[in-house]
């Protein structure tokens, strides 16, 4: 079982460039996430989504966008990149919701905006 | 909101010690709550959870507890060994909202 899939691990763009981080899980699980990680903070939620057509926003979903058109894939698309997302970026999934269940997480995508 | 801190940003300990990381939450509706370990270059992963209807759970060789009366949840780990090497965050939930601390580094010293 592979879990969760990001891709690509590191990119750097330029400021107002585009480009979509890939998620792929395996498991069959409805929920997927997506998580933001800076240096010194918590995880910030900025996607979710409960099933296939169903998406929604979480804690800082502003410049990025994702879809879910399959159960397994989850893309997060970054639309005219700046600096501030500059991060590392988390996919995450879970067979339940986050109050029921643990969730499973990819190993990062390293994004440097310049 | 909610907010989730740790009371140390580093703990050391030696080899063969246990450690003990403690975190603080402010919501007092948070039922839900988690540790997560993360190694250097991976992704956050799961070690235990508790609910609030629970004081203690002990998993293999870590303990979590949680007081709710002043809203703090520790997590032991015995016998600590290298591999143990990494930042540990704990997470709350209330509803469908999880709030992530911030993280303690372990370091384990030979």
């Amino acid at each position: 079982n592979a879990g969760v899939t990001q891709t690509p691990k590191f990119r750097i763009l330029k400021i107002g460039q585009s480009m979509t981080l890939q998620c792929a899980q395996d498991m069959n699980h409805n929920y997927m996430y997506w998580y933001r990680q800076d240096p010194g903070m918590g995880l910030k939620l900025i996607y979710y989504s409960v099933g296939a057509g169903i998406t929604d926003k979480g804690e800082v979903p502003n410049g990025y966008n994702v879809s879910r058109s399959t159960t397994e894939d989850f893309p997060l698309r970054l639309e005219l990149a700046a600096p501030s997302q500059t991060s590392v970026y988390f996919c995450a999934s879970s067979y339940q919701g986050i109050n029921t269940g643990e969730l499973f997480f990819g190993e990062g995508s390293r994004l440097t905006v310049l | 909101g909610e907010s989730v801190g740790l009371h140390l940003p580093t703990l050391s300990v030696q080899e063969g010690d246990n450690s003990i990381i403690n975190c603080a939450y402010s919501n007092s509706a948070s039922d839900y709550f988690i540790w997560y370990k993360q190694e250097s270059g991976k992704g956050p992963q799961f070690i235990i959870d508790i609910r609030s209807n629970m004081d203690k759970r002990q998993g293999q060789r870590v303990t979590v507890l949680l007081n709710k009366t002043v809203k703090h949840l520790s997590l032991q780990i015995a016998a600590t060994q290298p591999g143990d090497s990494a930042v540990y965050f704990c997470a709350a939930s209330s509803g469908d909202k999880l709030t992530f601390g911030t993280g303690t580094r372990l370091a384990v010293r030979p």
